[in-house]
């Protein structure tokens, strides 16, 4: 696609259970980077992929989140035993990757899906 | 830590009128600087960055920013203001690659007619 998907777009999950949330990067994108936004905040970071592997996980707030991207293209979050504090937007960016030196790629973000927890 | 500051929650303006937003940033070295804007709905879209050279840096939608090293400051700026500027807009700051955002926590444009 042109730019960045994310689905659902909404989820309501009732507080325990377990949501998974799906992230398609722009085609041939290496990186992919998972943020979450809660309300009247700027956008948290997660975690960050680089093809298939997860290169940094020290934004994830518990134990109860895991994010994957078992092909180095698709990304999924899940959350289990999901609690009202979970309750935010998560965004999905993704972006090329330049090997050697210093360089910048820019993160194309997707909507986003707003999580609501009850 | 590396941290943003953004000293106005919501800022409103008449349309026509000149625009700056603040952002303070700390971090140990030059860092690199963004400023994204979000619209209901939307993701978030990428108005201009710096790296480095000219202080000045001009992105989309005639909105322009000026790095101020001494103040550690990053404000964007637009000369006329349009309704369809009305959205969130966040400045950021990055390591080295572009890894690991950090975003301030917004600036809501509201703009009259």
């Amino acid at each position: 696609g042109a730019g960045v998907s994310q689905s659902p777009r909404y989820k309501v999950a009732k507080r325990g259970q377990d949501v998974a949330l799906r992230c398609d990067p722009i085609s041939g994108h290496v990186s992919l980077f998972w943020y979450q936004q809660a309300l009247g905040q700027g956008p948290e970071f997660l975690t960050y992929f680089q093809n298939e592997a997860q290169l940094d996980k020290s934004g994830l707030p518990s134990d109860r989140f895991f994010a994957e991207r078992p092909e180095g293209s698709v990304s999924t979050l899940k959350i289990q035993r999901t609690q009202q504090e979970d309750s935010a937007v998560y965004l999905c960016a993704s972006s090329l990757w330049a090997s050697g030196g210093v360089s910048y790629n820019e993160q194309f973000f997707g909507p986003g899906t707003r999580l609501t927890v009850l | 830590a590396q941290s943003v500051t953004q000293p106005d929650i919501h800022i409103t303006v008449s349309e026509g009128a000149s625009l700056e937003l603040r952002c303070n940033y700390s971090y140990g070295a030059t860092p690199y600087l963004f400023w994204y804007v979000q619209s209901p709905g939307q993701g978030l879209q990428l108005l201009l960055k710096y790296f480095s050279g000219d202080t000045l840096v001009q992105g989309i939608k005639g909105f322009e920013a000026e790095f101020k090293r001494s103040q550690s400051s990053f404000n964007l700026r637009k000369p006329s203001v349009h309704w369809s500027d009305a959205a969130e807009y966040f400045c950021a700051v990055a390591h080295t690659g572009g890894f690991k955002t950090i975003f301030g926590a917004g600036t809501r444009l509201f703009v009259k007619a």
